[in-house]
């Protein structure tokens, strides 16, 4: 079965840090990979997402994550923190489950804090 | 453009109610998703329908039911509430169901059980 692991529940950073946010998938096939963000009492966001080519794929708010087959990850990345990326962030997998449909599957997200 | 719209945003019920959650998605989209994200849990995935149709459905009770309209709007039906139904529901549209489509998501509605 798919499933998608991402490293820790909650992640603080300071401003201005770099923020890195682990997925990792499993799946016997490449798969379409997702980050969305999910701002306190809103829906979730498209963050960015990897379908083929290239393997570092940029998404809004500078935000890019880097698809690695080798290790099977997803990783989500920024430079620099901002006080306003404070936020849940859901990396998700499509797979294929049949009769030609898709089923996006969700990691149980990261809480990233942001410290002034 | 209009995104995913759900209503109501919160609704408050007790246990062995019976609720309906709405959602409209994006004009043109025709597939809709419904999530339940539960504190805790993560989101998991309840039911799909596209076209009409109930394409797939998660590891839920069938308590848990819904449909789409002609106009694509859907419907989330939870019969015979229990206390750990209480979350907040999402609803997500695409295009189709295809594997690379971006589901879409509307704000969602809370629901409390009491």
């Amino acid at each position: 079965a798919q499933s998608v692991t991402q490293l820790g529940s909650h992640v603080s950073v300071s401003e201005g840090a770099l923020v890195l946010l682990r997925c990792n998938y499993s799946s016997s096939v490449p798969p379409y990979l997702f980050w969305y963000v999910q701002y306190p009492n809103q829906g979730l966001q498209l963050l960015l997402k990897y379908t083929t080519g290239a393997t570092l794929v940029k998404g809004i708010n500078g935000f890019e994550a880097e698809f690695k087959k080798s290790e099977t990850s997803f990783h989500l990345t920024k430079p620099s923190a901002h006080m306003s990326d404070a936020a849940e962030y859901f990396c998700a997998v499509s797979r294929y489950s049949g009769a030609g449909s898709y089923q996006l599957t969700f990691g149980k997200g990261t809480k990233l804090s942001v410290i002034p | 453009e209009a995104g995913v719209t759900q209503s109501p945003t919160h609704l408050i019920k007790t246990r062995g109610q019976q609720v309906t959650l709405r959602c409209s998605p994006i004009s043109g989209h025709t597939s809709v998703y419904w999530y339940q994200q539960a504190l805790g849990l993560g989101l998991q995935f309840l039911l799909w329908y596209d076209e009409g149709e109930e394409r797939n459905r998660g590891n839920f009770p069938p308590r848990f039911s819904g449909r789409q309209f002609p106009n694509y709007s859907s419907e989330l039906n939870v019969n015979a509430l229990l206390l750990g139904d209480s979350a907040l529901y999402l609803c997500a549209s695409s295009l189709s169901g295809q594997g690379a489509n971006i589901q879409y998501f509307g704000a969602g509605t809370r629901l409390s059980v009491l």
